[in-house]
């Protein structure tokens, strides 16, 4: 089993659409949890952090955290195309895991 | 600030030559990290440095693969010989520090080809 785990897409959505994107991971004991997104050819860039049970919000990005069912997702409210790219969920428990990406990709 | 730097950007090499890569953290960082990226293994940690001390290369695949990082500054990050299943992006992340709340700031990446 992987630590870190997230379909891979690709996942589609109409432009205005709501995204959502989930990962599962496996260490009980991790800390905190982190959206990153990697455009084509580009390097990852943070976009949301997450440390306790719940929803936090930033913008048209929410974060949801459970974890008793060890999973974390991310809403992308009003998809844009410019929100097309790869999203990685990473989990820091000893180190910072990666999962591999979902590819996603809003139409217009 | 700059950012994380990392050269050179695209390097190719052929399959028995050493290869170095390089990267200057944010100034201020005191953590560093090189990461490889594939398309089969997605990102993988190989190891990170703390106040210039390496801490964890336990992802770090084979004696082949070496790193140091002789200064705040700088650091490499070295294949010796290199082989064609080492092609991948190179990495190189840093941040203020490891705890749950520290954002790690990625380089541009070093896409290696070996042939």
């Amino acid at each position: 089993q992987k630590e870190v785990e997230q379909n891979s897409g690709p996942l589609s959505v109409p432009e205005g659409a709501i995204a959502s994107l989930n990962c599962t991971y496996s260490d009980r004991v991790s800390q905190s949890f982190f959206w990153y997104r990697q455009y084509s050819g580009k390097s990852p860039e943070l976009i949301m952090s997450i440390y306790s049970n719940g929803d936090k919000e930033d913008g048209r990005f929410t974060a949801q955290l459970n974890k008793a069912s060890q999973y974390v997702s991310l809403l992308i409210r009003d998809s844009q195309p410019s929100d097309s790219a790869t999203y990685l969920c990473a989990v820091l428990g000893n180190k910072l895991v990666f999962g591999a990406g979902t590819i996603l990709r809003v139409k217009s | 600030d700059a950012g994380v730097i990392q050269s050179p950007r695209h390097e190719v090499t052929e399959m028995g030559q050493e290869v170095t890569l390089r990267c200057k953290p944010i100034s201020g960082h005191d953590y560093l990290f090189w990461y490889r990226q594939t398309m089969m293994r997605g990102l993988e940690l190989l190891i990170y440095f703390n106040n210039n001390v390496p801490i964890d290369d336990s992802g770090m695949p084979e004696d082949r693969f070496s790193a140091k990082m002789p200064n705040a500054s700088f650091s490499t990050l070295k294949i010796q010989p290199s082989e064609p299943r080492d092609s991948a992006v190179y990495f190189c992340a840093s941040s203020v520090g490891s705890s749950r709340t520290d954002t790690q700031y990625f380089g541009p990446g070093t896409r290696l080809t070996v042939l």
